[in-house]
């Protein structure tokens, strides 16, 4: 089936540095997805794609559609101790009979020392 | 309040027995689904629904069964048949003016003993 290749895995950072994440496919998806879990939670939608090479921003939180449709990254700008968690990347796709899905990243897990 | 509760938050069964996981919804939304997530992997789809009365196959829908009675409402048991219950369930919901977005609910732990 189709998969979503999410990296880095894991991230040890310092407070105030910048992070960057990707996913990448084989396949095209139309809609990109970034979502951010806490332990024991579920994911919270961060920010949403729907064109390539579109770039958007939510905060300090920077994600930028590709422009093939088959990869996105997210960047996070001066981390805080509160951005750790899990960082899932989603691509929709949409088949002929059975609607909608979202494939998932492996998801990449932050940590920030203060 | 609006939202997608789960119930309960962790739930613990013995070898052999089904199990039932409730998932809820106030948003209207008309797309329901589960997910299961394991340690380092991402969210698996195990079955999904578009309309009441109608729901497909994911990828791992092996030992997993669901209904779709009511909009609000989409239970998903756990039978016997699943090799490796233990895990962590997801229920979410998506919109058709949510534009592709799913929203999660808060997950409910499943630890089979």
């Amino acid at each position: 089936g189709q998969q979503l290749n999410q990296s880095p895995q894991s991230m040890f950072i310092q407070e105030g540095e910048d992070v960057s994440m990707n996913c990448t496919s084989s396949s095209i998806f139309n809609t990109w997805l970034w979502y951010k879990q806490d332990p024991g939670e579920g994911p919270v939608l961060l920010i949403a794609l729907y064109k390539a090479g579109e770039l958007t921003s939510n905060g300090r939180l920077t994600a930028q559609f590709g422009i093939t449709r088959k990869d996105s990254f997210l960047n996070i700008s001066a981390s805080i101790p509160s951005d750790v968690g899990i960082y899932f990347c989603a691509g929709y796709t949409q088949t002929y009979n059975q609607g909608g899905k979202l494939i998932f990243g492996q998801g990449t897990e932050l940590s920030v020392k203060p | 309040d609006g939202g997608i509760t789960q119930s309960p938050k962790y739930l613990f069964r013995k070898e052999g027995q089904n199990v039932t996981l409730s998932c809820e919804q106030n948003l209207n939304h008309d797309a329901m689904y589960w997910y299961r997530q394991d340690p380092g992997q991402g969210l698996r789809l195990i079955y999904y629904s578009q309309i009441v009365n109608d729901f497909q196959k994911g990828d791992i829908a092996e030992g997993y069964s669901v209904s779709r009675e009511k909009k609000e409402s989409f239970p998903l048991t756990v039978t016997s048949a699943q090799k490796n219950p233990t895990a962590f369930y997801l229920c979410a919901t998506q919109g058709v003016l949510s534009y592709n977005e799913q929203f999660f609910g808060p997950g409910t732990r499943l630890t089979v003993l």
